[in-house]
């Protein structure tokens, strides 16, 4: 059973440029969210998709925006991208309704932006 | 958010258990514990969670204090691959995660 898997792996991206990071939700999980975590810092929630929709978000501004499609796979797209957005964005998926909210993580895709 | 508070970090012998504590005098009601750890140039990984009564798996056991104030994850015999920053967490049902920069945990040789 595959887990969670995100690609690329490694990103390297220009300031102003627009980024897409893409996310498989483990096998049966029909959530997904997604976090950034800067270097030392825990993760941070950026927001969360479920049926297709945006359930919630973080303190993120509106460059950060997702997309969730009908098969439970997500994408995260960051616009107008500044050196503070590298970091290690990690997507996360679980099952809504379960009773237990446990999250699987991915290993995460490295974006350094120069 | 409800917020907890962990020690930076912490040392053990490798074979020793491990107590690693954590803070949460805000905690709701409604509010899950969970615990999860990420070893390095990985994503967390879940390791156990629980509500008032103390918890068993096969990875850890989770002390929850009667007045659910504070808890405390057991790691019954720590091993190399234990080495990981530990983030104790409170989250309601469905509710996003808000992690803290969590416990650096070293296991030493």
């Amino acid at each position: 059973d595959a887990g969670v898997t995100q690609s690329p792996t490694h990103l390297i991206k220009t300031r102003g440029q627009q980024v897409t990071l893409r996310c498989s939700p483990k096998s049966g999980h029909d959530t997904v969210s997604w976090y950034q975590q800067a270097l030392g810092q825990g993760p941070q929630f950026i927001f969360q998709y479920y049926e297709e929709e945006e359930r919630q978000r973080g303190n993120f501004p509106d460059r950060f925006s997702g997309h969730q499609f009908p098969n439970y796979s997500s994408e995260l797209n960051v616009n107008a991208l500044l050196l503070g957005d590298s970091a290690l964005y990690l997507c996360a998926s679980s099952l809504t309704g379960l009773g237990v909210y446990e999250q699987y993580f991915g290993p995460g895709t490295r974006l350094t932006v120069t | 958010d409800a917020k907890t508070t962990q020690p930076n970090s912490m040392e053990s012998n490798e074979e020793e258990p491990v107590h690693l504590p954590c803070n949460h005098s805000t905690i709701s009601g409604t509010d899950y514990i969970h615990w999860y750890r990420q070893l390095p140039s990985q994503g967390p990984e879940y390791v156990i969670h629980g509500l008032t009564s103390n918890v068993n798996n096969r990875m850890a056991s989770l002390a929850i204090a009667e007045d659910r104030k504070s808890s405390t994850l057991i790691l019954h015999r720590a091993t190399l691959r234990d080495a990981a920053v530990y983030y104790c967490i409170l989250a309601n049902y469905g509710q996003n995660f808000v992690f803290g920069p969590g416990t650096r945990l070293s296991v030493l040789p």
